[in-house]
């Protein structure tokens, strides 16, 4: 089955140790997005990538930087985690064929946690 | 600016009673409306879409949902909950741009009792 698959679905690192999230997607997809949502509230839209055309929202801490390397792989980098990016990072694509509407498919997250 | 309200945060429900979660939009073109479940520790599943057309949405899992224009809203609606349907549950309307931005909701906690 097509998919958006995140790796790893827990992921420990240490405070201000760098970590890298990783996302892939068979659904061959043009836009994908990085979310972060913490316990209770909505998903939070960190950035997304329109093909190669990376669009960071103004509110995202420069800490948060993103890859992607061809269509099928996208990946967050977090440069020096904090306390507070504690989270569940949700990864998500959908096709924009100058549609507009289109759904949002998404991954199962992984669940960040700081030491 | 596009905005989603879920006025109720939690809904506690009986297994096999009716289940309607309210949304209400606020959009100055016409909107795209989706409907989104999270179980525990999961990624969001899609579980219906209104673009156009008929105003009554046929969803996965049972579920339906109705798009009212005159009130903003977008409810969804299951005539029988099933102990499986407790999780959290996303409005999301989208931007009417090429690369679809999403504006959720806060979500509604929904739990099924026995």
């Amino acid at each position: 089955d097509a998919m958006v698959i995140q790796n790893p679905r827990y992921q420990v690192t240490q405070f201000g140790k760098p970590v890298t999230l990783s996302c892939s997607q068979t659904l061959n997809h043009n836009v994908m997005y990085w979310y972060q949502q913490k316990s209770s509230q909505a998903p939070k839209l960190l950035f997304h990538y329109y093909d190669k055309d990376f669009n960071n929202e103004a509110d995202t801490p420069d800490n948060f930087q993103s890859r992607r390397p061809n269509t099928s792989f996208c990946f967050l980098d977090i440069r020096s985690p904090g306390l507070g990016d504690a989270a569940m990072y949700l990864c998500a694509t959908s096709v924009s064929l100058g549609e507009v509407g289109q759904p949002q498919h998404f991954g199962d997250g992984t669940r960040l946690s700081i030491l | 600016a596009q905005s989603v309200t879920q006025p109720d945060i939690h809904i506690t429900v009986s297994e096999g009673a009716s289940l309607e979660l309210r949304c209400n939009y606020s959009y100055g073109a016409t909107p795209y409306l989706f409907w989104y479940v999270q179980s525990p520790g999961q990624g969001l599943q899609l579980l219906l879409k209104y673009f156009s057309g008929d105003t009554l949405v046929q969803g996965i899992k049972g579920f339906e949902a109705e798009f009212k224009r005159s009130q903003s809203s977008f409810n969804l609606r299951k005539p029988s909950v099933h102990w499986s349907d407790a999780a959290e549950y996303f409005c999301a309307v989208g931007a009417g741009n090429s690369w679809g931005k999403f504006q959720f909701g806060a979500g509604t906690q929904v739990v099924v009792t026995p």
